[in-house]
């Protein structure tokens, strides 16, 4: 597709399950980032792709968070064991590189009942 | 620590004057700033950015200008139409935050409304 696409657009689970949301970015970007926003705050930065260096995962807020991509396509974002506070927009975006402008995906809204 | 501020949560004004965007920062690494658009139930969208080196880009009716010594950059629109009316979300990056590269830090947005 031409822009970032993520799946599922909602996802609404109980507290203690795992989730995985999907993100598959514009083709030929070599740079992916996981970001959440939860109700009324800012972006949070999660996890950085860039290639296939090693991803920077300083934002994972615990280690129930994980994320893969493989080369440079789909990457999934792994929530186990979810709480109430993961509730947010997970947001996915991708850039043809380092430091250019970011393409946002629609996000997938979560909720943990 | 809030390394991005956008004091101002939100902002309306009247159409076909004049909007003023404000964004502090901490981190006087931070090189490349860049301003996102988002409307509800959409991801951001970029808009406009600056670099470091310079003190002000234009684009249209939207302008960012970048005060250094302040570490403060503003996004002006002129004139501003109802369509303008989203979260504007302010971000920065260094070339290697935290040891990363690429890494965005966004402050938490902007309200605008503008009114007919």
């Amino acid at each position: 597709g031409a822009g970032v696409s993520q799946s599922p657009s909602n996802k609404v689970t109980e507290k203690g399950k795992d989730v995985e949301l999907r993100c598959d970015p514009i083709s030929g970007h070599t740079a992916l980032y996981w970001y959440r926003q939860r109700l009324g705050q800012g972006l949070e930065f999660l996890i950085y792709f860039q290639g296939n260096s090693a991803p920077d995962k300083s934002g994972l807020p615990s280690d129930r968070f994980s994320a893969e991509r493989t080369g440079e396509s789909v990457s999934t974002l792994t929530i186990q064991r979810t709480q109430q506070e993961d509730s947010a927009v997970y947001l996915c975006a991708s850039s043809p590189r380092r430091n250019e402008k970011l393409f946002f995906g629609s996000g997938t809204q979560l909720s943990v009942l | 620590d809030q390394q991005v501020k956008q004091n101002s949560p939100s902002l309306s004004v009247q159409e076909g004057r004049i909007s003023i965007l404000n964004c502090d920062y901490t981190n006087s690494m931070f090189d490349y700033f860049l301003w996102y658009k988002k409307y509800p139930a959409e991801g951001p969208t970029f808009l406009i950015s600056i670099s470091s080196i310079k003190d002000k880009n234009e684009d249209g009716r939207f302008t960012v200008f970048l005060n250094k010594s302040a570490k403060h950059l503003s996004l002006h629109i002129v004139p501003s139409q109802p369509g303008d009316s989203a979260v504007y979300f302010c971000a920065a990056s260094s070339p290697n935050y935290g040891g990363s590269q690429g890494n965005l830090i966004f402050g938490k947005g902007t309200k605008l409304s503008v009114k007919p």
